[in-house]
């Protein structure tokens, strides 16, 4: 079946640095693909759309200058986190649709620790 | 604008128990249906999706599912629950491959 997979799984970082986190799609190719973010004991909430070759779409409320998405090819798509701050330590995951019957694949997740 | 609403926020079942698990949507257009499963610091699983023909819909590891369009419901089933059933719980509806999730149901297996 279809595979995402998401890198690296956990990162811990000093507040102030910038964190990328990596999403690739391995055996089929996305033109675009969801972050979504996740706060303990909360559900998860989608961040933006990465649109391969064009601008993310945000959703209301999320800071797009905080929050860099890069969708360079049809395989990968990233997420940097700039300037983290505490506030901002979540688990992000990222899914990409196949195409078939509106079902999307979900990468590991990725828990960010700022500290 | 769609959205989810996860009835039970807790549900603590006792092994071989039968478990529901309630979830019900709204929305102005058509859309699929889907409950997924999340264990500890991991990511999420399809368990199954409805988005058209037989309403009753057979996922993986025993589960199924029926959508009830009058009532608006897409509740969670299983007939007899492992400790490995232990998961996060959640129900989601999709229109254009986005998500809108409901706040998920925390189920609880015990021996």
């Amino acid at each position: 079946g279809a595979v995402v997979s998401q890198h690296p799984s956990w990162v811990i970082c000093k507040s102030g640095t910038s964190v990328k986190i990596e999403c690739r799609s391995l055996d089929f190719q996305a033109t675009t693909m969801f972050w979504y973010r996740q706060f303990p004991k909360q559900s998860l909430m989608l961040m933006a759309t990465s649109n391969e070759g064009s601008k993310a779409t945000y959703e209301q409320g999320v800071e797009k200058d905080k929050f860099l998405i890069n969708h360079a090819s049809l395989t990968l798509s990233t997420l940097t986190v700039t300037s983290a701050h505490p506030e901002d330590s979540s688990f992000y995951i990222c899914s990409a649709p196949t195409g078939a019957l509106a079902e999307a694949f979900f990468g590991q997740g990725t828990r960010l620790t700022v500290v | 604008a769609q959205s989810v609403t996860q009835l039970d926020s807790q549900v603590p079942v006792f092994e071989e128990a039968p478990v529901e698990l309630r979830c019900n949507y709204s929305s102005s257009v058509s859309v699929y249906l889907f409950w997924y499963v999340q264990y500890p610091n991991q990511g999420l699983q399809l368990l199954l999706k409805y988005l058209s023909g037989s309403t009753l819909v057979k996922g993986i590891n025993g589960f199924e599912a029926e959508f009830n369009k009058s009532q608006t419901s897409f509740h969670l089933r299983k007939p007899s629950v492992h400790i490995s059933d232990t998961a996060e719980y959640f129900c989601a509806v999709s229109y254009d491959y986005k998500l809108s999730f409901g706040a998920g149901t925390t189920v609880t297996v015990r021996a």
